[in-house]
């Protein structure tokens, strides 16, 4: 079946380091790729998407690109903030399926 | 102006009791969903309404019970509970398929003690 593999964390950067988040993931088809992101004591929340091969998501100076060669969906920002502090989730999901296949989750911490 | 609503926030009760979680979702999708998430931020789909119809039903005990009154709403009983039942508990909702963003609800933090 679908699923979805992510670098382990935590991640402890400084403040405006670069950040790259591994994520690849086995699929039949062409699934839809997408980053969440849940801050401390709320729920998760959709930072960026893809939906075929090539296309790339950002969003808040977050970037993904939908690489189908090599069956994979980094998340990279170039300058960290402390507010970007969070788990970031990477997932999967099918046209036919209402169901999303979501990665193990990165935890971040950036300090000032 | 909430998206997703969970009700409560915190629960904390006991073994052996039975409790429910209330959700509700505003923004008229068809699709809702109930997540757990353990202490390692693990992420699981428990059960999944397309409306009021049950669609996915992942290998959760029998103790867990969604009912869907409606297409808005997604409540979830949990009876007997056990220690191992302590999580976050996320509803979510969607457009449909796996194409579209889930919206997500603030949580539910249940400790059975």
């Amino acid at each position: 079946g679908d699923s979805v593999t992510q670098m382990e964390g935590p991640v402890t950067l400084s403040e405006e380091a670069f950040l790259t988040i591994n994520c690849t993931y086995t699929a039949t088809g062409y699934p839809s790729l997408f980053w969440y992101v849940q801050y401390p004591g709320e729920g998760l929340q959709l930072l960026l998407k893809a939906t075929k091969a090539d296309d790339k998501g950002s969003n808040k100076g977050f970037e993904a690109t939908y690489r189908k060669e090599t069956t994979s969906f980094h998340l990279e920002k170039g300058s960290v903030q402390v507010s970007d502090s969070a788990v970031y989730f990477c997932a999967l999901g099918q046209g036919g399926s209402e169901k999303l296949v979501f990665g193990k989750g990165t935890k971040l911490t950036v300090n000032p | 102006d909430t998206a997703v609503s969970q009700t409560p926030k915190y629960l904390v009760t006991q073994m052996g009791n039975d409790k429910s979680i209330k959700c509700e979702q505003n923004l008229g999708h068809d699709t809702m969903y109930w997540y757990k998430q353990d202490s390692k931020k693990f992420l699981k789909i428990m059960f999944s309404y397309n409306n009021k119809e049950l669609i996915i039903n992942e290998t959760v005990p029998n103790r867990f019970s969604p009912k869907s009154p409606d297409k808005a709403h997604l409540n979830l009983h949990i009876n007997s509970l056990e220690l191992g039942d302590s999580a976050v508990y996320f509803c979510a909702s969607s457009q449909g398929s796996g194409v579209y963003e889930q919206y997500f609800g603030p949580g539910t933090r249940l400790t059975v003690t």
